[in-house]
């Protein structure tokens, strides 16, 4: 069974561009978080999708940050304009739903973004 | 979600067993002890959960105090593949909750 995938692994760019970070969560998992490490700092929670809908966006930092998840399926990240301290990695997580899956969130890699 | 308090860093020779501990003190009684870890360039990886029994699974143990405000995660037998940082989170169960990451311990296992 594929794990939770994310792409691209690593992406450079300049402050005022776009940058799309998708994630492919484990197939059947209801639930996909977004969360983030920042250079120096703790990895942060960004928000979480249960299915298609937003569940908690309590984390995004800004509206720069856009997060959509159509079709219950993958999720994408998109910043626009960039800035440079959103520079860090990214990371996906996806959990199944209901008592026996213990709300388990299984990461994937993780995005390196990279701001000039 | 209650606060946690680790170690910054341990050391521990390759084949030893490795004591985690972490510190709950202000836990609620529907709060489980969640334990993950994040080996370099890797997303982090879940390892063991419990309440308030003691729990072991294929990768570790986990020890809970019988007041509940403190745990250790004891990796049996530690092997340099074990080096990581490594988080307690005291958190609800329930689909969806968020995990809140503190600072975690730096594990090094060595030769």
């Amino acid at each position: 069974e594929a794990g939770v995938t994310q792409f691209p692994s690593h992406s450079v760019i300049e402050k005022g561009q776009t940058v799309t970070l998708r994630c492919d969560p484990i197939s059947g998992h209801d639930n996909l978080y977004w969360y983030r490490r920042v250079m120096g700092k703790e990895i942060k929670f960004l928000l979480h999708f249960v299915k298609e809908s937003k569940q908690d966006e309590s984390g995004m930092p800004n509206n720069r940050f856009l997060a959509e998840r159509t079709g219950g399926t993958y999720s994408t990240l998109k910043v626009q304009p960039a800035e440079l301290e959103d520079s860090g990695v990214y990371f996906c997580a996806s959990s199944a739903t209901g008592k026996k899956a213990k709300n388990i969130q299984y990461f994937g890699a993780g995005t390196r973004l990279s701001v000039l | 979600d209650a606060k946690t308090t680790q170690p910054p860093s341990m050391d521990c020779a390759e084949g030893r067993a490795a004591n985690l501990p972490c510190n709950h003190s202000t836990i609620s009684g529907n709060e489980y002890v969640y334990w993950y870890r994040q080996i370099h360039s890797q997303g982090p990886q879940y390892i063991i959960h419990g309440l308030k029994n003691n729990e072991t699974n294929e990768m570790a143990s986990l020890i809970i105090t019988e007041d509940r405000k403190s745990s250790t995660l004891i990796l049996p037998h530690a092997t340099l593949r074990d080096t990581a940082v490594y988080y307690c989170i005291v958190k609800l169960t329930g689909g969806g909750n968020k995990l809140t990451f503190g600072t975690g311990t730096q594990l090094k296992v060595e030769l």
